[in-house]
């Protein structure tokens, strides 16, 4: 059973806008997120991380949000841009323990 | 060179074959992680490797079989593969296992036929 999705696989968004990428985990224990993103042909690349003491974290155009108790996940970019067209990840993880991920979301920037 | 670096990015074998995949990383980190993707899933984690010694073995088959000879090179090496390990294989690279973000090489695109 998965404990990290992302149910969006992809996402089109017009340049300068906001990209809004979602994330859902099951397992209560996870405190510790992290979201990835990934060319063609290349590995992921960490982006930003957030631990569940805090509920927002910025880095530049990026933003990632934590609701605790809906276990939710979300990242944001703004504003957009066509280098910004990527799949992202989110993973999870809990204290000693592995990162779970999710299946990804294929973000299109129209320029 | 810098980062986490796989050899061969495209790997083609036969069922019966035996490959290897390669891993180095140039980061000074202790932990090193092979993953596998396989369209439309998530990435799975095959094993863990904290200070050259295994600490994770996710019941990957044994057809799977990693070598951490040091702290900066893991091998994957392959055997009597089955069509279904067609997949990307992932080798990362942290600098402690647990909290901290992993950094990921080019992958291999492995094809068993």
């Amino acid at each position: 059973d998965q404990q990290v999705k992302q149910n969006s696989p992809s996402l089109s968004v017009q340049e300068g806008r906001i990209s809004i990428l979602n994330c859902d985990y099951t397992n209560s224990m996870f405190d510790y997120f992290l979201w990835y993103k990934k060319y063609p042909a290349e590995g992921p690349t960490f982006l930003i991380s957030i631990s569940s003491i805090k509920d927002k974290n910025e880095d530049g155009r990026f933003t990632v949000f934590l609701n605790k108790s809906a276990k939710h996940l979300s990242l944001h970019i703004v504003p957009s841009q066509p280098g910004d067209s990527a799949v992202y990840f989110c993973a999870a993880c809990s204290p000693g323990n592995q990162f779970y991920f999710g299946t990804g979301t294929s973000l299109t920037v129209i320029p | 060179e810098t980062g986490v670096t796989q050899t061969p990015r495209h790997l083609v074998m036969g069922m019966t074959n035996k490959k290897s995949l390669k891993c180095e990383q140039h980061l000074g980190h202790n932990a090193m992680y092979w993953y596998k993707q396989s369209a439309k899933k998530p990435l799975e984690l095959m094993f863990v490797y904290s200070l050259e010694e295994r600490v994770e073995n996710n019941s990957v088959p044994s057809r799977f079989s990693p070598e951490c000879p040091n702290s900066s090179h893991l091998f994957l090496h392959l055997h009597t593969l089955q069509p279904e390990d067609s997949a990307l294989y992932l080798c990362a690279s942290s600098q402690a296992h647990g909290y901290t973000e992993a950094f990921f090489g080019q992958g291999t695109r492995l094809t068993v036929v």
